[in-house]
């Protein structure tokens, strides 16, 4: 079985600001992952995958996330935020043992992104 | 290319009742999901279709809740009797297929407050 830890349940930032949510998994086997943002009153949105290859990956809206199978964590950054951008953001992880043949995510809890003027 | 629909958007009722959600996929994704997500925490999986098929419902409740697909399109999720703490938002899912390649796109949840 596999879990998500996203560290900090709220993040304040200014417009303009660089921010970094953290996100760390716990896996026997090897995974997949995945940064989802949910907007008020909305389904959730893919930003990111990996899957494999380069650990650097990047995303819709100028997000991006890297892969540290060391420290299994999977941050996502962002260099410059926008008011836009608040939103909840959710980590997620898909167990690769099950060969990709049944995409079954495991979420985190969850961080709200509050970017103030 | 239509979203992921949902619905009710909204549904109160007390407990002991009995409630249902629909939800309509992306025309032509085979696979469909239903979360439940309480506040404060992340969607949890409950029921995954292929096709008409059960895949996974190792985490379905099902001394209360159920779910079907009878046509392999559109699904419903109803719970009888309701509880407390079923109190949740309940998001509908689908993808292509059901390999980790095919990304879920979500729909705008049903929010169910139970009193």
């Amino acid at each position: 079985a596999q879990s998500v830890t996203q560290l900090d349940s709220q993040v304040p930032v200014f417009e303009e600001a660089p921010v970094e949510l953290r996100c760390n998994y716990s896996s026997s086997v090897s995974v997949y992952l995945f940064w989802y943002v949910q907007y008020p009153n909305q389904g959730l949105q893919l930003l990111l995958k990996y899957l494999s290859g380069s650990t650097l990956v990047k995303g819709i809206n100028g997000f991006e996330a890297e892969f540290n199978k060391s420290q299994t964590s999977f941050h996502l950054r962002k260099p410059s935020v926008h008011i836009s951008d608040t939103a909840e953001y959710f980590c997620a992880v898909s167990d690769q043992g099950s060969g990709g043949s049944n995409y079954k995510l495991t979420f985190g809890k969850g961080t709200l992104l509050t970017v103030n003027p | 290319e239509a979203g992921v629909a949902q619905s009710p958007r909204y549904k109160i009722i007390e407990k002991r009742q009995s409630v249902a959600f629909w939800c309509n996929p992306i025309s032509g994704h085979a696979t469909l999901y239903w979360y439940q997500q309480i506040l404060g925490q992340g969607p949890k999986l409950l029921i995954q279709f292929q096709n008409n098929g059960v895949v996974d419902d190792s985490q379905l409740p099902k001394d209360r809740f159920s779910a079907e697909r009878l046509k392999g399109v559109d699904s419903t999720l109803k719970i009888q009797p309701a509880k407390l703490e079923d109190s949740a938002v309940y998001l509908c899912a689908s993808s292509r297929g059901q390999g980790t390649y095919n990304e879920q796109f979500f729909g705008p949840g049903t929010r169910l407050t139970v009193l």
